[in-house]
């Protein structure tokens, strides 16, 4: 069964700090990697997509990584800022099209001041 | 362009009633996605389209619930009769191809059955 893990479920951090979210997969073969972010009450605003032969991918202070041997993903935001409070959703589409595209469950991120 | 638009933005319904929602997609997109989201389930594919043709209904939860495109700028989805446990966020999300599977997501109607 294709299922994309993420973690931690939630995170806290200061303003300014950087952090780094972790998303595991299992669908094989895959076609890409997405990354949204979804600020409460809206919908999930597409962060990056990497396609399964790209290892990178900025947008901004938003950097994602891929490594298709071990099936892992990670996205890192650097000198946090309150407007990076949401929940960030890996989505993983598997070859052939969108049937089965999967989910994880997200991670909700806290910026304090 | 005005983004993914869906309406209404809330609906509140008795059990047993009919719920329609509706979506516009961004104009030129070829492919439209409904989803439903819930604290439980996270974000679900329910159906999608690609130039207005049913792909893949394999995520609609049962025959209460169906969707249709009538044309390449408005989309529907129906549940009949509807239950609590339909209760949840409804998106459409709208791409183009050419995109390497962009998604554009609409604001979400809020459901709640009771």
């Amino acid at each position: 069964k294709n299922q994309v893990e993420q973690s931690p479920q939630s995170l806290i951090i200061l303003e300014g700090k950087n952090c780094t979210l972790q998303c595991n997969y299992t669908v094989s073969p895959f076609s890409n990697l997405r990354w949204y972010k979804q600020d409460t009450g809206r919908g999930p605003v597409s962060l990056t997509i990497m396609t399964f032969s790209e290892n990178t991918k900025s947008n901004g202070r938003y950097t994602a990584t891929l490594d298709a041997d071990t099936k892992q993903s990670s996205l890192h935001i650097t000198a946090s800022q309150l407007s990076d409070s949401a929940s960030y959703i890996c989505v993983v589409t598997p070859s052939g099209g969108y049937q089965k595209v999967t989910f994880g469950t997200g991670t909700k991120l806290q910026v304090i001041p | 362009d005005a983004g993914v638009i869906q309406s209404p933005r809330h609906e509140v319904t008795e059990m047993g009633q009919e719920v329609t929602l509706r979506c516009k997609p961004i104009s030129g997109h070829d492919y439209l996605f409904w989803y439903r989201q819930t604290m439980m389930r996270g974000l679900e594919l329910l159906i999608y389209f690609n130039n207005n043709v049913p792909i893949d209904d394999s995520g609609m939860p049962e025959d209460r619930f169906s969707a249709k495109m009538p044309n390449a700028s408005f989309s529907t989805l129906k549940i009949q009769p509807s239950e609590p446990r339909d209760s949840a966020v409804y998106f459409c999300a709208s791409s183009f191809a050419g995109q390497t599977y962009e998604q554009y997501f609409g604001p979400g109607t809020r459901l709640t059955v009771t």
